[in-house]
């Protein structure tokens, strides 16, 4: 089965650039059976989906983040990444990365998460 | 607020049967989108749980079911057990928000 693995500052300061990285094992992000997604959580609070991408490249944002969001695939490295500017306390979550079924569109596989924290 | 309407909390004793209702609209579960449910046990990475309205991932125990209706869904647990003290989250998709990933505020399940 999939294995995915987030990796990137735990720690970014507010005005920055957030950059989070996912590394795919066990499988590959050309993997026509897949989508790629992101998704966070708030300390104490609930899911909240980033956006997604496809194995040839199409990203779907979450329209709320959709300015301040590039989501980005790289084939050589069996890995897809998550940039988020201008981050403000409210950026602060668990961040996650999935593997999204081209079938039935459910979360099927996850990262173990990664906390970052948006502070001075 | 999430596009997506959980009861913030249910409970239970062991061996009861619960359900939670994710209800939503005509834009994300009525325009046919099919709703998935993860579980989150403490400290841990969501898990799906079922996908496709009503269907178990293998290893998934037959004690959990889905069912979707109109604009909302439903989850259902028979034969509660002390591990499925979790936190439940549903999940769909929204035309509204140019088709992206909706997700339910989340249910926290007390086993007493």
């Amino acid at each position: 089965q999939l294995q995915l693995q987030e990796s990137g500052p735990g720690l970014v300061m507010p005005s920055e650039t957030l950059s989070l990285t996912c590394t795919v094992s066990v499988g590959s992000v050309t993997n026509r059976s897949y989508y790629w997604a992101w998704i966070r959580q708030p300390p104490g609070k609930g899911l909240e989906w980033i956006g997604s991408i496809s194995h040839f490249g199409t990203v779907k944002h979450n329209p709320s983040l959709k300015s301040r969001l590039t989501i980005s695939l790289d084939t050589s490295r069996n890995q897809f990444s998550l940039r988020l500017t201008s981050v403000t306390a409210a950026d602060t979550a668990v961040y996650y990365c999935a593997s999204r079924s081209s079938g039935w569109f459910s979360l099927d596989y996850w990262g173990q998460g990664t906390l970052v924290t948006v502070s001075s | 607020q999430s596009v997506l309407t959980q009861p913030p909390s249910v409970s239970g004793a062991p061996g009861q049967r619960v359900t939670i209702s994710c209800t939503g609209s005509s834009s994300n579960i009525g325009a046919g989108y099919d709703v998935h449910w993860y579980q989150q046990l403490p400290g841990t990475a969501p898990k799906l749980l079922i996908y496709g309205n009503r269907n178990r991932p293998s290893g998934v125990p037959d004690r959990f079911s889905g069912s979707k209706s109109g604009t909302s869904a439903s989850l259902a647990i028979t034969g509660l057990q002390a591990e499925d003290e979790a936190d439940y989250y549903c999940q769909s998709y929204d035309t509204s928000l140019s088709n992206s990933g909706v997700f339910g505020g989340g249910t926290k399940l007390t086993v007493l």
